[in-house]
């Protein structure tokens, strides 16, 4: 029961823009959409989140479309560094915290 | 300076034994939070603790104990182990419950019962 869809993989060259689609279709109005990622035997790190508005880190940039039933996390130079499984989360509130858990993300492959 | 820290990285031990991973956070925030990542990689909330107040259990067998002694610490503490119980398990802290804070991860314990 997952409220996010993400691609189980993508490549991406190294130096190019990595662009990773999310879909959070049954999103609330008072509901975050969060990006980690994970990679091998570490700790989920976290890189950026939005409520409405596109947002920009040192990172990455978050594009969400307008009616934010989806959203689009772009690492503008990704670099080998990168290679890592990309989890897009949508935060509910206390009363749904229960539903907050990262499903099996999009694992991405930067090719030298 | 690592903001979220957790002991030990890698445990082994028998099936029946009981086990504690400890977790302390340096960034002052109010909540704290166990996770569990299973063998599909799913990353599942366990027990999150605001002031040391209980504020989430999920459905986890009691065998399963958090304890918070302080706003900093955050302990799992795991009575008679089974091979189920096989996982990754992530301490996390956030400023507070508010769904705008980040929540931020540990390195993970890696727990193995043979």
């Amino acid at each position: 029961d997952a409220k996010t869809t993400q691609p189980p993989s993508m490549d991406c060259a190294e130096g190019r823009a990595a662009n990773l689609p999310c879909n959070h279709s049954t999103i609330s109005g008072n509901e975050y959409v969060y990006w980690y990622r994970q990679i091998h035997s570490q700790g989920p790190q976290y890189i950026i989140h939005g409520l409405k508005n596109n947002e920009t880190n040192e990172m990455a940039s978050l594009i969400i479309t307008e009616d934010r039933k989806s959203s689009t996390l772009i690492l503008p130079h990704a670099t080998l560094r990168d290679t890592a499984v990309y989890y897009c989360i949508v935060r509910p509130n206390l009363s749904n915290f229960n539903k907050f858990y990262f499903g099996s993300g999009t694992k991405l492959n930067v090719k030298p | 300076d690592t903001a979220v820290s957790q002991t030990p990285k890698y445990l082994v031990t028998q099936m029946g034994n009981d086990k504690s991973i400890k977790c302390e956070q340096n960034l002052g925030h109010d909540t704290m939070y166990w996770y569990k990542q299973d063998s599909k990689k799913f990353l599942k909330i366990m027990f999150s603790y605001n002031n040391k107040e209980l504020i989430i259990n999920e459905t986890v067998p009691n065998r399963f104990s958090p304890k918070s002694p302080d706003k900093a610490h955050l302990n799992l503490h795991i009575n008679s182990l089974e091979l189920g119980d096989s996982a990754v398990y992530f301490c996390a802290s956030s400023l507070n419950l508010d769904s705008g804070n980040t929540i931020y991860f540990g390195e993970g314990s890696w727990l193995t019962v043979v």
